[in-house]
């Protein structure tokens, strides 16, 4: 079974700064890779997502991930964060095969401050 | 754009009471699943159906059952509320299609069991 493993728990940034939240994933097959975020007070929405060609993806916002198989990693990233995108940000996994649950992780709680 | 429909945003029961939670999706997914957030656990698979009047459990079925006797509607069942059940519900829904297809949240029911 997959598992998601996001270990900063909660992030503080100033505006302008760079953010990078790690996430690390268990599964030895092919898999999908997801970011979902949640701004406070709404629903999770997707920020991006990964399934195959280019390892770095871009999604919503500015953000970006990239896929490191070797590492079975899929880290967010932000060259310069804005108070805007203080929110709860999951990683989530699924296998490529068969019926596919969304596995995600414990979630990354950022606060930029203005 | 695709609407998902949880009824309540806040429900308080007592503990030991039946409790019913209602998702509601308009875009003719077939897969719909329940998940439970809670801080520092980030979401957890509680229940799936991936077609009507078929479900599968999920990572933590224990003391919940579901019901999808129509497309559109997807419903979350605790048969006898328990303190420990106190926690955010989150209902999404998502087409067949492929593995990458992304996931549309509910916003959300607020359930505290006293």
């Amino acid at each position: 079974a997959q598992s998601v493993s996001q270990h900063n728990h909660h992030v503080i940034l100033s505006e302008a700064a760079s953010l990078e939240l790690g996430c690390n994933y268990s599964y030895g097959g092919t898999v999908n890779l997801f970011w979902y975020v949640q701004y406070p007070g709404q629903h999770l929405q997707l920020l991006l997502k990964y399934f195959s060609g280019d390892p770095l993806v871009k999604g919503i916002k500015g953000f970006e991930a990239e896929f490191i198989k070797s590492k079975f990693s899929f880290n967010l990233r932000k060259p310069s964060v804005q108070w805007s995108d203080t929110a709860e940000y999951f990683c989530a996994v699924n296998a490529n095969t068969g019926f596919q649950k969304l596995v995600f992780g414990t979630g990354t709680r950022l606060l930029v401050s203005p | 754009d695709v609407k998902v429909t949880q009824s309540s945003r806040y429900l308080v029961k007592r503990t030991g009471e039946k409790v019913f939670l209602e998702c509601v999706q308009d875009m003719d997914h077939e897969n719909m699943f329940w998940y439970r957030q809670d801080p520092g656990l980030g979401l957890r698979l509680i229940y799936f159906s991936y077609d009507v009047k078929m479900k599968e459990k999920g990572d933590i079925p224990e003391g919940y059952s579901v019901s999808r006797e129509k497309k559109e509607r997807f419903s979350l069942i605790l048969e006898s509320a328990s303190t420990n059940q106190t926690s955010m519900y989150l209902c999404a829904s998502r087409s067949q299609g492929a593995a990458n297809e992304k996931l549309f949240f509910g916003s959300g029911t607020q359930l505290s069991v006293l």
